[in-house]
């Protein structure tokens, strides 16, 4: 397993298209995680699942925003009618749960850009 | 809910000089504290995670203090390289989550 993957790298939409992403975690790993990163910021929480198991949404997470992780492998990041405030990086991190210590391993990303 | 605060601004240090990153938190001491480098375009990577129990941490020609009483964990490149320039990011967990300040940006200058 060569690590976090995302798909796709890059998005193009037009305001008010929905766009849906897609993360395939390090196969071991049993959370699984979303963020959201603009320019200058860290990434910002959005939500994260252990298992197949949704267990906190961050409030910046509006209701046109919706995650799945249906087998509790990979994970999609759906955003209904795009504004433009949601151009950012969406990234995705897994890590194995357990223990006094959690690393987190970040895919690529997935640049969205809103128009 | 905590905060965590690191320069904002760019952090321009000379070749082979150490650099010095600053990582300010303002609630309660965290279990543990991780440090990681983001370059242009890409994820965070991993760096570097101290316990609350422990002064500092090593690896390589990376160096980690946490002091509790300062609420402060300071991030060290010592022999600096360009290939170090990125933007190095302080975490801490809060609440099963794990919560990152903005990042400072680092340029080696050759």
């Amino acid at each position: 397993d060569t690590g976090v993957s995302q798909d796709p790298r890059h998005k193009i939409t037009k305001r008010g298209q929905n766009v849906t992403f897609r993360c395939d975690p390090i196969s071991e790993h049993n959370r699984l995680y979303w963020y959201r990163q603009t320019l200058g910021q860290g990434p910002e929480f959005l939500t994260y699942f252990q298992n197949e198991a949704q267990l906190e949404k961050s409030r910046l997470l509006s209701d046109r925003f919706s995650a799945e992780r249906p087998k509790g492998s990979f994970s999609t990041l759906e955003i209904q009618r795009t504004e433009q405030g949601d151009s950012a990086m969406y990234l995705c991190a897994s890590s194995l749960a357990g223990g006094r210590q959690e690393t987190q391993y970040f895919g690529p990303g997935t640049r969205l850009l809103v128009l | 809910s905590q905060k965590i605060e690191q320069n904002s601004e760019a952090l321009n240090i000379q070749e082979g000089k150490t650099a010095t990153l600053t990582c300010n938190y303002t609630n309660y001491s965290p279990a543990y504290l991780q440090w990681y480098r983001q370059d242009p375009g890409r994820g965070p990577v991993f760096l570097l995670l101290i316990r609350e129990n422990e002064k500092e941490k090593r690896k390589e020609r990376l160096k980690v203090t946490f002091d509790t009483t300062l609420k402060q964990s300071l991030f060290h490149i010592t022999a600096s390289q360009p290939a170090d320039s990125a933007t190095y990011l302080c975490a801490l967990v809060e609440d099963d989550k794990i919560i990152f300040g903005k990042g400072t940006r680092l340029h080696i200058l050759p």
